[in-house]
């Protein structure tokens, strides 16, 4: 079953507007990390942000967590038309197996 | 770009053949990961090994078979490809220093006729 689920599962945006999506877990964990996939290609990571840590940015992106409500979002600043990809939460389950779990995604459009 | 390549990159075969995969790391990662991608699952995981000879079963293991006889290499095996098989399959590795950040492959396209 998935750890993590996200919404929303699609979401169309402007170029320039912000991008906002959420991850939801089920399970402790000591981390979470974001990706990205483009059409076509392999997951790519973007940012990890431990469960001891409330913010974490890098460039235009800024993740969140919330231990208590078990959540987590990426907001993408200014999006740009090369933003347009699918976005993936993933968690450890407080596991030291290495293994992650991934959500669903979300599937963003930044239209031109 | 991490230095991970799967072949083959597309593949067609019938119900019923074997089929092998194989992912090359050039990082020395300890950890290794077989996914398939499907529409509507998101990414799930098969098999994934933490050392040579080291493995271990993930979310949906059943009709598939692994095996890292040396670091750099990782195979998925379809002892008896079924239609149900049809799908994406994507390589990872991870350091394993603590936080497992993973680092994918391009992806192989299986179809299963």
């Amino acid at each position: 079953s998935q750890q993590g689920e996200e919404d929303p599962q699609a979401l169309s945006i402007q170029e320039g507007e912000n991008a906002t999506m959420n991850c939801s877990y089920k399970t402790s964990i000591n981390n979470l990390q974001w990706y990205r996939q483009n059409s076509g290609r392999g997951l790519v990571h973007l940012i990890l942000i431990r469960s001891n840590e409330r913010e974490k940015h890098s460039g235009r992106l800024r993740v969140t967590l919330d231990t208590s409500k078990k959540s987590s979002s990426l907001l993408i600043t200014a999006s740009r038309a090369a933003d347009t990809a699918s976005y993936f939460c993933a968690t450890d389950g407080s596991s030291n197996t290495g293994k992650l779990i991934f959500g669903q995604g979300t599937t963003l459009q930044v239209k031109p | 770009d991490a230095g991970i390549t799967q072949s083959p990159r597309h593949k067609v075969t019938e119900t019923g053949t074997p089929v092998t995969l194989r992912c090359h790391q050039t990082e020395n990662h300890r950890y290794m990961y077989w996914y398939r991608q499907d529409p509507g699952h998101g990414l799930r995981l098969i098999h994934y090994s933490y050392g040579v000879k080291d493995t271990d079963k993930g979310e949906v293991s059943d009709g598939y078979s692994v095996s890292r006889s040396k670091t750099e290499d990782f195979l998925l095996t379809l002892e008896s490809a079924t239609s149900s098989q049809t799908s994406v399959y994507f390589c990872a590795i991870s350091a394993g220093t603590g936080s497992y950040e993973q680092y994918f492959g391009p992806g192989t396209r299986l179809t299963v006729t």
